[in-house]
């Protein structure tokens, strides 16, 4: 469904650029998600919002920042890419914390950094 | 925090076999848990979910169970399909704690042929 898309699909950059990945939901869900996916390590939280201007760390956050300014986007920034975190990345979003608000992925962003 | 152990990591089934998927996790507080399916190249997709008041519960040819004084979980595929071969991760969270986040296995690769 088109509830939550990411962009771009694929990006490749250099060690030490800066990236942000892009996460737009038209649910008007409260929380959103970053993970990354990576090989032998299943799904990793990165960081995590429970409204607009409000954002905490998750299980991997180094090297990462986000922003909420608006309830409906949650850019995830690599400020200074580096190799190890070539992964793919999964933005995702639900209404609340109750058993009926399943978590909803975006397509994800496959990310290379050379 | 939260600490999710799944196995195998791959599973080869032929098809019209059973496949079972085993989670164990840490946290006694822990109290639903949700299985998720990703295909190759797509987004992980919730198929079936468990609470910790449920001892299993069954979708058609899936079926989750739930122990909770041993503190794992597993997930039954039954007549297994082609279109069943995927990557299956199983999540656990503490839903009466606030704004508890999802803590995942590393996923099974099911192979059905």
């Amino acid at each position: 469904d088109a509830g939550i898309t990411q962009s771009p699909r694929y990006k490749i950059t250099e060690t030490g650029r800066q990236v942000t990945l892009m996460c737009h939901q038209t649910w008007s869900h409260s929380y959103m998600f970053w993970y990354r996916q990576d090989l032998g390590h299943g799904l990793r939280l990165i960081y995590y919002s429970a409204a607009a201007d409000i954002t905490d760390k998750g299980e991997v956050p180094d090297g990462y920042v986000v922003s909420r300014s608006k309830t409906e986007n949650f850019p995830l920034t690599l400020e200074s890419a580096t190799r190890s975190q070539t992964s793919v990345y999964f933005c995702a979003s639900r209404g609340d914390f109750s058993y009926n608000s399943p978590l909803h992925f975006g397509n994800g962003t496959r990310l290379t950094v050379t | 925090g939260e600490n999710v152990e799944q196995h195998p990591s791959t599973l080869s089934v032929q098809e019209g076999d059973s496949a079972v998927i085993k989670c164990t996790y840490s946290d006694s507080a822990s109290n639903y848990f949700p299985w998720y399916k990703q295909e190759l190249g797509k987004r992980p997709q919730l198929i079936i979910d468990i609470r910790s008041n449920v001892g299993e519960k069954k979708d058609q040819r899936i079926a989750v169970t739930l122990n909770k004084t041993a503190k794992h979980f597993s997930l039954h595929i039954t007549e297994t399909q082609p279109e069943d071969s995927a990557v299956y991760f199983c999540a656990a969270s503490n839903m009466n704690s606030g704004y508890s986040t999802l803590t995942f296995g590393k996923g099974t690769m099911l192979l059905v042929s």
